[in-house]
């Protein structure tokens, strides 16, 4: 069974500062990980994802997440806050071999101070 | 542009009352997932279809909810009879069996029953 426990519900940040979003998870399997994003009022919107080979994932909108299995981390971050940063952000893992089912975590939500 | 598009966007409707709910998966995808997002749940599977087999119901509410895919282009989702409890924002997911288990959202369905 997968668990996914993103830490902290909210996180807030000043424009230009690293954004920094926590996520651990539990797996008895190599896992598919990934990061989604969620605006007001719209469904999730993939940024990134972690499957196999490098442990270093770019994704959308200037974020990058670092698989560290040592760690059961998947912690994504952002060099530099934007205004239209601000939403909430979902980590979700998946197992390799098995159903698709993604077992997301509670949220984050992530507010940009200007 | 290939999205996952879901109607009605949004429902209000009397306890007691039927409510569909309607998703269009993207061409080509074989896999439909249904979720439940609320403030106290965050976000829960409710029904996971494969080449539009249900394989798992496990989250839903059997006596008042189900969902069928009656052709690969419409799944739907239906509950009988509604309960203010029932309200919450209903989003629908694609994706293709075999893959990284990628999900592709809809928009969802914000329900609110009176």
């Amino acid at each position: 069974a997968q668990s996914v426990t993103q830490l902290g519900s909210h996180v807030s940040v000043s424009e230009g500062a690293l954004v920094l979003l926590r996520c651990n998870y539990s797996s008895s399997v190599p896992p598919y990980l990934f990061w989604y994003v969620q605006y007001p009022n719209q469904g999730l919107q993939l940024l990134l994802k972690y499957t196999t080979g490098a442990t270093l994932v770019k994704g959308i909108n200037g974020f990058e997440a670092e698989f560290k299995k040592s760690e059961t981390s998947f912690h994504l971050t952002k060099p530099s806050a934007h205004m239209s940063d601000a939403a909430e952000y979902f980590c979700a893992v998946s197992a390799i071999q098995g159903a698709q089912k993604l077992v997301f975590g509670q949220g984050t939500r992530l507010t940009i101070n200007p | 542009d290939a999205r996952v598009t879901q109607t009605p966007r949004d429902k209000v409707t009397e306890m007691g009352q039927e409510v569909t709910m309607r998703c269009q998966p993207i061409l080509g995808h074989n896999t439909v997932f249904w979720y439940r997002q609320t403030m106290m749940q965050g976000l829960e599977l409710l029904a996971y279809f494969r080449n539009r087999a249900p394989l798992d119901d496990s989250g839903m509410p059997k006596d008042r909810f189900s969902a069928e895919m009656p052709d690969a282009t419409l799944a739907t989702l239906k509950i009988q009879p509604s309960e203010p409890r029932d309200s919450a924002v209903y989003f629908c997911a694609s994706g293709l069996a075999g893959g990284p288990h990628e999900q592709f959202f809809g928009p969802g369905t914000r329900l609110t029953v009176l």
